[in-house]
């Protein structure tokens, strides 16, 4: 019973280069989450997907970021032309249907040179 | 404005002993809460919850209280193991038709347990 996969684990971009961010929620979830954590700063919520449906996506930056998730295959968050900014632990959570336990998985971590 | 408040951001206890993480929140639309434990370079794992109509829930050595009158809700650990050394995350939620919103986290509290 594997639990949320995302891969990669780090990765390495250059300014203005494009980042793509995947999540493999766990077997039987339908909800996926989206969140970003700072150094020193708690996990900050992004977006909410159910399958080809961005349910919220009031915590996604309103340029360059844009995430999804389609009916075949991994949820996908991407972030277009990177900034130093954007260097932070990626979190993608899944959650079954009409639960509030959210499940986490591994993280991404992107350092933007 | 922060929605969730972990104000101590370290805590250190000795082995054996009970440990008490706090957590306040401001909005009331809230009714759903969460704690997460985070070792370095892992993601967050799920400990333990509390709905809004209890006041108490518990798991092993593990105990959410949630005082809603004040907004305020606390983990006990007891008793304090050396692997329960770990960064501690307070999460809020507010259940919508949609299902479950996206969690709102404070920025944690680091616990050391002392041998």
């Amino acid at each position: 019973n594997a639990g949320v996969m995302q891969n990669p684990r780090h990765l390495v971009r250059r300014r203005g280069q494009e980042a793509r961010l995947r999540c493999s929620p766990m077997k039987g979830h339908s909800h996926v989450y989206w969140y970003r954590q700072l150094p020193e700063e708690g996990l900050k919520f992004m977006v909410y997907l159910q399958k080809e449906n961005i349910i919220d996506e009031s915590g996604m930056p309103k340029e360059r970021f844009s995430a999804e998730f389609p009916k075949e295959g991994p949820s996908i968050l991407r972030i277009q032309q990177v900034v130093r900014g954007d260097s932070a632990a990626y979190f993608c959570a899944s959650s079954p249907r009409q639960a509030n336990e959210q499940f986490f998985g591994p993280g991404t971590r992107l350092t933007v040179l | 404005d922060q929605q969730v408040k972990q104000n101590s951001p370290s805590l250190s206890v000795q082995e054996g002993r009970i440990s008490i993480l706090n957590c306040d929140y401001t909005n009331s639309m809230f009714d759903y809460f969460l704690w997460y434990k985070k070792y370095p370079a892992e993601g967050p794992t799920f400990l333990i919850s509390i709905s809004s109509i209890k006041d108490k829930n518990e798991d092993g050595r593990f105990t959410v209280f949630l005082n809603k009158s004040a907004k305020h809700l606390s983990l006990h650990i007891v008793p304090s193991q050396p692997g329960d050394s770990a960064v501690y995350f307070c999460a809020a939620s507010a259940f919508t038709l949609m299902g479950a919103d996206g969690l709102t986290f404070g920025k944690g509290t680091h616990l050391i347990i002392q041998p």
